[in-house]
């Protein structure tokens, strides 16, 4: 395990649902990310939190909300979907900035959107 | 523009042979090159970070070379097992204030009895 926890491991939603994702850090780190990675593409970045705040918005839809309430865990509001959104979201951390730092990252959740 | 290429895209290999999988990239200015095994249904794991400075590193079975002058690294893979399938994802870092993170898009490993 590498001390990054997601909940729930799979997700089915339809296209009108508000669904959240959870994820938790037992590692002391100060920064938390989301990322979306669909087949045979890179993964992409979408959010960035640092110290709780928000550092990075990667020009994600507003569909997809995120929440960091302390620096341990980080959540990822879903609502409005489209298919297109379907993918598997990773949860990283890391001690300092990812550009220097080794990211950890969760195991993932596998989301299909009806 | 900033890019990390991977080849190949898919490998097949028999248990106990080597394999080496490329990454060619085009990011500037550099900070450093990490090499992930994700396996299925998990998210990446780091296998080694290398620097400007670094040409090799090693984890294990693992072997990583870096060439900054070409920008291209090598994971080379020793007397695969089983355990090995999975995909392995360049990642290059930009040295600048957001020290952002390219990522390639991965090479798929399978290891066959």
């Amino acid at each position: 395990e590498t001390g990054v926890t997601q909940t729930p491991r799979h997700l089915v939603m339809g296209m009108t649902n508000k669904k959240s994702l959870k994820c938790e850090q037992h590692l002391g780190h100060n920064a938390m990310y989301w990322y979306k990675q669909s087949a045979k593409k890179p993964l992409e970045l979408m959010f960035v939190y640092n110290f709780k705040e928000q550092t990075e918005n990667n020009s994600v839809p507003s569909r997809f909300s995120p929440e960091c309430p302390n620096s341990s865990h980080l959540f990822l509001h879903l609502h409005t979907l489209q298919p297109e959104d379907s993918a598997l979201y990773l949860c990283a951390s890391s001690q300092g900035l990812a550009g220097t730092d080794t990211q950890y990252f969760g195991p993932g959740t596998r989301l299909t959107v009806l | 523009k900033n890019q990390v290429e991977q080849s190949p895209q898919s490998l097949i290999i028999l248990e106990g042979k080597n394999c080496t999988l490329q990454c060619n990239y085009t990011v500037s200015p550099f900070s450093n090159l990490r090499w992930y095994k994700q396996d299925t249904g998990r998210g990446p794991v780091s296998l080694t970070i290398m620097t400007f400075s670094e040409n090799t590193k090693s984890n294990g079975r693992y072997t990583a070379t870096l060439d900054a002058d070409t920008k291209q690294s090598s994971l080379h893979i020793t007397a695969s097992q089983l355990s090995d399938s999975a995909s392995y994802i360049c990642v290059v870092s930009l040295m600048d204030s957001s020290y952002k993170l390219i990522f390639g898009s991965g090479t798929r490993l399978l290891v066959r009895p």
